[in-house]
Protein backbone atom coordinates (compact mmCIF):
# COMPACT_ATOMS: atom_id res chain seq x y z
CA UNK A 1 0.00 0.00 0.00
CA UNK A 2 1.13 3.55 -0.70
CA UNK A 3 2.68 5.07 2.45
CA UNK A 4 1.76 8.88 3.26
CA UNK A 5 3.08 11.65 0.48
CA UNK A 6 4.09 14.72 1.20
CA UNK A 7 4.70 17.59 -1.69
CA UNK A 8 6.49 19.32 -2.29
CA UNK A 9 9.95 17.59 -1.24
CA UNK A 10 12.07 20.42 -1.48
CA UNK A 11 11.06 24.22 -0.64
CA UNK A 12 13.30 27.06 -0.73
CA UNK A 13 11.39 30.93 0.23
CA UNK A 14 12.78 34.10 1.24
CA UNK A 15 12.06 35.62 4.66
CA UNK A 16 8.01 36.82 5.35
CA UNK A 17 6.86 34.68 2.35
CA UNK A 18 4.43 32.23 2.46
CA UNK A 19 4.61 28.55 2.08
CA UNK A 20 1.77 25.78 1.83
CA UNK A 21 2.82 21.79 2.38
CA UNK A 22 0.29 19.17 1.53
CA UNK A 23 0.01 15.63 3.02
CA UNK A 24 -1.51 12.54 1.66
CA UNK A 25 -2.45 10.30 4.43
CA UNK A 26 -2.15 6.87 3.97
CA UNK A 27 -5.42 5.26 2.59
CA UNK A 28 -8.38 4.89 5.52
CA UNK A 29 -6.13 7.17 7.96
CA UNK A 30 -8.30 9.49 9.66
CA UNK A 31 -6.00 11.41 11.70
CA UNK A 32 -3.31 13.57 10.57
CA UNK A 33 -0.05 14.72 12.27
CA UNK A 34 2.69 17.80 11.54
CA UNK A 35 5.87 17.76 12.53
CA UNK A 36 9.16 19.76 12.61
CA UNK A 37 12.41 18.63 13.17
CA UNK A 38 15.01 21.13 13.00
CA UNK A 39 18.83 20.33 11.85
CA UNK A 40 20.42 17.90 14.31
CA UNK A 41 16.94 18.44 16.54
CA UNK A 42 14.20 15.69 16.99
CA UNK A 43 11.13 15.94 15.66
CA UNK A 44 8.19 18.39 17.41
CA UNK A 45 4.84 18.12 17.30
CA UNK A 46 2.99 21.23 15.73
CA UNK A 47 -0.79 20.09 15.39
CA UNK A 48 -2.72 16.89 14.26
CA UNK A 49 -6.76 16.53 12.68
CA UNK A 50 -8.87 14.34 13.50
CA UNK A 51 -11.64 13.74 10.40
CA UNK A 52 -11.33 16.61 9.29
CA UNK A 53 -11.41 18.98 12.89
CA UNK A 54 -8.12 20.35 14.70
CA UNK A 55 -7.76 17.16 17.49
CA UNK A 56 -4.64 18.56 19.20
CA UNK A 57 -2.07 21.29 19.24
CA UNK A 58 1.72 21.45 19.73
CA UNK A 59 4.45 23.97 19.80
CA UNK A 60 2.91 25.25 16.59
CA UNK A 61 4.06 29.31 15.81
CA UNK A 62 0.40 31.46 15.29
CA UNK A 63 2.28 32.22 11.98
CA UNK A 64 1.30 28.90 10.81
CA UNK A 65 -2.53 27.48 10.23
CA UNK A 66 -3.16 23.63 9.01
CA UNK A 67 -6.40 22.23 7.86
CA UNK A 68 -7.84 18.97 6.81
CA UNK A 69 -10.14 18.49 3.62
CA UNK A 70 -13.05 16.35 3.03
CA UNK A 71 -10.41 13.71 1.32
CA UNK A 72 -8.50 13.66 4.82
CA UNK A 73 -5.65 15.39 2.96
CA UNK A 74 -4.07 17.94 4.81
CA UNK A 75 -2.47 21.49 3.83
CA UNK A 76 -0.01 23.23 6.53
CA UNK A 77 0.07 27.03 5.97
CA UNK A 78 3.06 29.22 7.28
CA UNK A 79 3.28 32.61 6.66
CA UNK A 80 5.83 35.42 7.08
CA UNK A 81 8.94 33.06 7.53
CA UNK A 82 10.89 33.58 9.65
CA UNK A 83 14.95 32.21 8.75
CA UNK A 84 14.53 29.66 11.79
CA UNK A 85 11.26 28.15 10.00
CA UNK A 86 14.19 25.76 7.82
CA UNK A 87 13.72 22.37 8.73
CA UNK A 88 12.18 19.36 7.91
CA UNK A 89 8.42 19.61 8.12
CA UNK A 90 6.98 15.57 8.77
CA UNK A 91 3.30 15.00 8.12
CA UNK A 92 2.21 11.66 9.10
CA UNK A 93 -1.29 9.65 9.88
CA UNK A 94 -2.61 6.78 11.62
CA UNK A 95 -5.52 4.36 11.50
CA UNK A 96 -7.59 6.58 14.18
CA UNK A 97 -6.20 9.36 16.79
CA UNK A 98 -4.58 8.83 19.72
CA UNK A 99 -1.72 6.52 20.52
CA UNK A 100 -2.25 4.18 17.62
CA UNK A 101 0.79 3.89 15.44
CA UNK A 102 1.61 6.54 13.17
CA UNK A 103 3.53 6.53 10.12
CA UNK A 104 5.26 9.17 9.17
CA UNK A 105 5.62 10.79 4.94
CA UNK A 106 9.27 11.41 3.63
CA UNK A 107 9.14 14.95 4.67
CA UNK A 108 9.76 18.23 3.25
CA UNK A 109 12.72 20.19 3.48
CA UNK A 110 11.86 24.06 4.03
CA UNK A 111 14.64 26.46 3.44
CA UNK A 112 14.14 30.20 3.99
CA UNK A 113 16.97 32.64 2.97
CA UNK B 1 5.17 16.06 31.73
CA UNK B 2 6.08 13.19 29.43
CA UNK B 3 9.65 12.71 28.94
CA UNK B 4 11.98 10.31 26.85
CA UNK B 5 15.47 10.66 27.40
CA UNK B 6 18.27 8.99 25.48
CA UNK B 7 21.51 9.25 27.09
CA UNK B 8 23.83 8.26 23.96
CA UNK B 9 24.35 11.08 21.89
CA UNK B 10 26.29 8.93 19.80
CA UNK B 11 27.52 5.24 19.12
CA UNK B 12 30.13 4.01 16.51
CA UNK B 13 30.71 0.19 16.39
CA UNK B 14 32.34 -1.86 14.10
CA UNK B 15 30.35 -4.21 12.28
CA UNK B 16 28.64 -7.79 13.39
CA UNK B 17 28.94 -6.25 16.82
CA UNK B 18 26.06 -6.25 19.18
CA UNK B 19 25.21 -2.60 20.21
CA UNK B 20 22.24 -1.55 22.62
CA UNK B 21 20.44 1.75 22.41
CA UNK B 22 18.87 3.08 25.90
CA UNK B 23 15.87 5.16 26.31
CA UNK B 24 14.46 5.76 29.37
CA UNK B 25 10.92 7.34 30.07
CA UNK B 26 8.58 9.44 32.38
CA UNK B 27 5.02 9.99 32.31
CA UNK B 28 2.42 10.29 35.09
CA UNK B 29 0.09 8.29 33.13
CA UNK B 30 -0.96 4.09 33.74
CA UNK B 31 -1.66 3.64 29.81
CA UNK B 32 0.93 4.95 27.66
CA UNK B 33 2.58 3.57 24.52
CA UNK B 34 6.28 3.48 23.65
CA UNK B 35 7.91 3.71 19.77
CA UNK B 36 11.46 3.10 18.16
CA UNK B 37 11.78 5.14 15.04
CA UNK B 38 14.63 4.81 12.51
CA UNK B 39 16.00 7.94 10.54
CA UNK B 40 18.65 6.52 7.77
CA UNK B 41 20.57 9.53 6.37
CA UNK B 42 17.51 9.65 3.66
CA UNK B 43 15.95 11.48 6.41
CA UNK B 44 12.81 9.59 6.22
CA UNK B 45 11.42 8.41 9.89
CA UNK B 46 11.26 4.37 9.60
CA UNK B 47 8.44 3.63 12.87
CA UNK B 48 10.18 0.13 13.99
CA UNK B 49 8.16 -0.75 16.80
CA UNK B 50 5.08 -0.09 18.96
CA UNK B 51 4.46 -1.20 22.32
CA UNK B 52 1.75 -0.51 24.96
CA UNK B 53 2.57 0.12 28.92
CA UNK B 54 0.50 -3.28 30.12
CA UNK B 55 2.71 -5.44 27.85
CA UNK B 56 6.38 -6.15 29.14
CA UNK B 57 7.28 -8.90 27.14
CA UNK B 58 10.27 -8.29 24.85
CA UNK B 59 10.42 -8.48 21.32
CA UNK B 60 12.81 -9.91 18.55
CA UNK B 61 12.52 -8.93 14.91
CA UNK B 62 14.99 -10.95 13.13
CA UNK B 63 18.38 -8.48 14.89
CA UNK B 64 15.89 -6.31 16.22
CA UNK B 65 15.10 -6.79 20.28
CA UNK B 66 13.50 -4.41 22.94
CA UNK B 67 13.40 -4.57 26.31
CA UNK B 68 10.60 -3.09 28.29
CA UNK B 69 10.84 -2.81 31.83
CA UNK B 70 8.32 -0.84 33.46
CA UNK B 71 10.11 -1.11 37.46
CA UNK B 72 13.01 0.63 35.47
CA UNK B 73 11.05 3.28 32.87
CA UNK B 74 13.41 1.67 29.99
CA UNK B 75 12.64 0.44 26.64
CA UNK B 76 15.76 -0.49 25.20
CA UNK B 77 16.46 -1.89 21.62
CA UNK B 78 19.81 -4.05 20.51
CA UNK B 79 20.62 -4.46 17.09
CA UNK B 80 22.68 -8.42 16.93
CA UNK B 81 25.36 -8.74 14.41
CA UNK B 82 24.97 -4.82 13.68
CA UNK B 83 25.65 -4.13 9.74
CA UNK B 84 26.20 -0.80 7.88
CA UNK B 85 23.09 -0.38 7.27
CA UNK B 86 21.75 -0.37 10.13
CA UNK B 87 23.42 3.22 10.34
CA UNK B 88 21.36 6.18 11.49
CA UNK B 89 19.71 8.24 13.96
CA UNK B 90 17.44 5.60 16.32
CA UNK B 91 14.52 7.82 18.37
CA UNK B 92 12.47 6.30 20.66
CA UNK B 93 9.09 8.31 21.38
CA UNK B 94 6.12 8.07 23.66
CA UNK B 95 2.39 8.27 23.58
CA UNK B 96 0.12 9.14 26.53
CA UNK B 97 -3.32 7.97 26.59
CA UNK B 98 -4.81 8.51 29.97
CA UNK B 99 -6.26 10.97 32.44
CA UNK B 100 -3.57 13.43 33.03
CA UNK B 101 -3.40 14.32 29.44
CA UNK B 102 -6.75 14.57 29.25
CA UNK B 103 -7.53 11.38 27.90
CA UNK B 104 -4.73 11.25 25.09
CA UNK B 105 -2.40 13.56 23.60
CA UNK B 106 -2.06 13.19 19.95
CA UNK B 107 1.43 13.94 19.44
CA UNK B 108 4.82 11.89 20.56
CA UNK B 109 7.39 13.23 22.43
CA UNK B 110 10.36 12.02 21.21
CA UNK B 111 13.72 11.97 22.61
CA UNK B 112 17.04 13.65 21.23
CA UNK B 113 17.85 10.40 19.10
CA UNK B 114 20.98 8.24 18.96
CA UNK B 115 23.20 8.51 16.44
CA UNK B 116 24.56 5.22 15.40
CA UNK B 117 27.35 4.47 13.37
CA UNK B 118 28.37 1.33 12.06
CA UNK B 119 31.62 0.66 10.79
CA UNK B 120 32.48 -1.72 7.79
Amino acid sequence: AAGVIQSPRHLIKEKRETATLKCYPISRHDTVYWYQQGPGQDPQFLISFYEKMQSDKGSIPDRFSAQQFSDYHSELNMSSLELGDSALYFCASSLTRGTDTQYFGPGTRLTVL
Amino acid sequence: AQKVTQAQTEISVVEKEDVTLDCVYETRDTTYYLFWYKQPPSGELVFLIRRNSFDEQNEISGRYSWNFQKSTSSFNFTITASQVVDSAVYFCALSEADLYSGGGADGLTFGKGTHLIIQP
